[in-house]
């Protein structure tokens, strides 16, 4: 058990529709990550989030968007989803915004999107 | 932007014999990391490599990262079924982003 709690674990929803995904990171750790996994682009980094303020972004489409509140925990919100949305999320999170900290993931959330 | 080439994307062994996976970066890195991935789960970490040359150890696992810091190696001796995964590098870029490249990791299939 990383200490990454994810949730839902699954999400089936149609195109067009909006989905949030959530994220509670590990007692302590102030940083949160999202990352987005297929079979065809394997891990790609999407945002960070440190102590609830954006730190960094990668790949992230303009459709989604992310927060992290006061309490820590970060929400993953996805709009206008297509079929290529589909995919399995990650959220991880380490103990400071320093480069090179090691990342625990959570279970993630597998999107199907129909 | 940044990329992170691993090889090979698959590799089947017969339990017991060696296994290496490579990393290739297009640029310099800070660090680098490895991670596992069992199937049906998350990735798990494993290790970071920070300095120029390094070699780190675990029972048998062995990493090394080049000399130019551009690329890794992880070799595993005498696989176990246990081994079974993919493992992925990932590396961290200059500037002030913490977030990951990965490599599209190499999946370990070993045959009893």
């Amino acid at each position: 058990d990383s200490g990454v709690t994810q949730t839902p674990k699954h999400l089936i929803t149609a195109t067009g529709q909006r989905v949030t995904l959530r994220c509670s990171p590990r007692s302590g750790d102030l940083s949160v990550y999202w990352y987005q996994q297929s079979l065809d682009q394997g891990l790609q980094f999407l945002i960070q989030y440190y102590n609830g303020e954006e730190r960094a972004k990668g790949n992230i489409l303009e459709r989604f968007s992310a927060q992290q509140f006061p309490d820590l925990h970060s929400e993953l919100n996805l709009s206008s989803l297509e079929l290529g949305d589909s995919a399995l999320y990650f959220c991880a999170s380490s103990a400071e915004g320093v480069r090179g900290q090691p990342q625990h993931f959570g279970d993630g959330t597998r999107l199907s999107i129909l | 932007g940044q990329q992170v080439m691993q090889i090979p994307q698959y590799q089947h062994v017969q339990e017991g014999e060696d296994f290496t996976t490579y990393c290739n970066s297009s640029t310099t890195l800070s660090n680098i990391q490895w991670y596992k991935q069992r199937p049906g789960g998350h990735p798990v970490f494993l290790i970071q490599l920070v300095k120029s040359g390094e070699v780190k150890k675990q029972k048998r696992l062995t990493f090394q990262f080049g000399e130019a810091k551009k690329n890794s190696s992880l070799h595993i001796t005498a696989t176990q079924t246990t081994d079974v995964g993919t493992y992925f590098c990932a590396g961290s870029p200059g500037g002030g982003a913490d977030g990951l490249t990965f490599g599209k990791g190499t999946h370990l299939i070993i045959q009893p």
